[in-house]
């Protein structure tokens, strides 16, 4: 089944900085990326997804980059703002019925002003 | 409903006790998630329902839990036989159809074993 590794598990940046988050994942069937933000006592959220027909995409400070031949894909936030602290998980499946999606471990990023 | 509704919220059991965990998806869904989220840990997968095709269960832990899912709707996910371990948050999801489609978590369900 599908394996996914999420680095770094913990990112601390400045309040401006930009902080980007990688994935890598095992199976090569898999299509369909997305990005989960959860805060502290909250339910993940979806934030950004991409899927294996584009590059990247973008949603104003945030991007998703995906290289399939490498089997990565990351996640950009630029100009950070303290209200961008939570965990992130990343998640890989095949676009199709009957696959589950699976998630990374998640990075905890916190944004210091 | 407006989401995926999850009972009970807060769960403490004694060691050795079953325990069910509910299960509301959004109205209309066809794929629904279980998944298990330890003290400031990851979204481990436990298993997935879609429509009427058999539910992958290859992250079930042990054979101490199971879930049902009935008429393509509500699902309950049970633990037999309690242990500390099993002390963790349990997210239910679903979404329009599997893959490729956004999923909706609910707000968990907090099971401590004591």
């Amino acid at each position: 089944g599908e394996n996914v590794e999420q680095h770094p598990s913990t990112l601390s940046v400045q309040e401006g900085d930009s902080a980007v988050i990688k994935c890598t994942y095992s199976d090569s069937a898999s299509n369909y990326f997305p990005w989960y933000k959860q805060e502290l006592g909250k339910r993940p959220q979806l934030i950004i997804d991409i899927r294996s027909n584009v590059g990247e995409k973008k949603d104003q400070r945030i991007a998703v980059t995906l290289n399939k031949t490498a089997k990565h894909f990351s996640l950009h936030i630029t100009e950070t703002q303290p209200e961008d602290s939570a965990v992130y998980f990343c998640a890989a499946s095949m676009d199709q019925a009957g696959t589950a999606l699976i998630f990374g471990k998640g990075t905890t990023l916190s944004v210091s002003s | 409903g407006a989401g995926v509704s999850q009972s009970p919220s807060n769960k403490v059991t004694e060691k050795g006790k079953d325990v069910e965990l509910r299960c509301d998806p959004i109205s209309g869904h066809t794929a629904l998630y279980w998944y298990r989220q330890s003290l400031g840990q990851g979204l481990e997968f436990l298993i997935y329902f879609q429509g009427n095709s058999a539910p992958d269960k290859s992250g079930l832990p042990s054979d101490r839990f199971s879930a049902e899912r009935t008429g393509g709707s509500v699902s309950t996910l049970t633990i037999q036989r309690t242990q500390q371990e099993d002390s963790a948050v349990y997210l239910c999801a679903s979404s329009g159809s599997s893959g490729g489609n956004t999923i909706y978590f609910g707000e968990g369900s907090w099971l401590t074993v004591v």
